[in-house]
């Protein structure tokens, strides 16, 4: 099993509420993602990071922000939440190399309403 | 346009019979393709991984084909379980960072 965290699992908040979305891994991975999952719908890629203090948007538009100041720790940001961000948001990790493969936290499922 | 095409959306089987589900892919450049279980509510478990010279590549029940020239690849179980069902996801990967992912197969099993 990955030893890959997310908090919180669910979270249910008014609109224009600021929030964290956490992610850490225990592997020592230098590669962390955040993806955005709507039901039903493939996974989009919204930022990256390739170590500590590398951030990089993702192919989907968004206006959440990501920090990595240290290698296990990868939080997400909303400062102001909208009922368009209501999704699943997972968060991911792996070695450097081709071939290795990306381990996935549990996600958290945002409500903004 | 990198995309990956995956059918069916959904099917129901019944236990122990087998079943085939089938990955579409036109992205370029292809490093490699890897089909992932999601369990409801879960993130991703990678269950195959094949390289672009790698036909077939099997995980217990789970047996994945590659035809690199066709673009496709087809994920077959056999013997299903009541806990297989789960959606099914076929993910390229288009570089270092790059990965594409289908919208998945829903497989569901029952007793």
């Amino acid at each position: 099993e990955a030893d890959i965290y997310q908090t919180p699992r669910y979270l249910v908040i008014g609109t224009g509420k600021k929030i964290t979305l956490e992610c850490s891994q225990t592997m020592g991975h230098d590669k962390m993602y955040w993806y955005q999952q709507d039901p039903g719908m493939e996974l989009h890629l919204i930022h990256y990071s390739y170590g500590v203090n590398s951030t990089e948007k993702g192919d989907l538009s968004s206006e959440s922000t990501v920090s990595r100041i240290r290698t296990e720790h990868f939080p997400l940001t909303l400062e102001s939440a909208r009922p368009s961000h209501t999704s699943q948001y997972l968060c991911a990790s792996k070695r450097e190399g081709f071939y290795n493969e990306q381990f996935f936290g549990p996600g958290t499922r945002l409500t903004v309403l | 346009k990198n995309q990956v095409e995956q059918s069916p959306q959904s099917l129901i089987i019944l236990e122990g019979k087998n079943c085939t589900l089938q990955c579409n892919y036109t992205v370029s450049p292809f490093s490699n393709l890897r089909w992932y279980k999601q369990d409801t509510g879960r993130g991703p478990v990678s269950l195959t991984i094949m390289t672009f010279s790698e036909n077939t590549k099997s995980n217990g029940r789970y047996t994945a084909t590659l035809d690199a020239d066709t673009k496709q690849s087809s994920l077959h179980i056999t013997a299903s379980q009541l806990s297989d069902s789960a959606s099914y996801i076929c993910v390229v990967s288009a570089g270092t960072y790059k990965y594409i992912f289908g919208t998945g197969t829903r497989l569901k099993v029952l007793a």
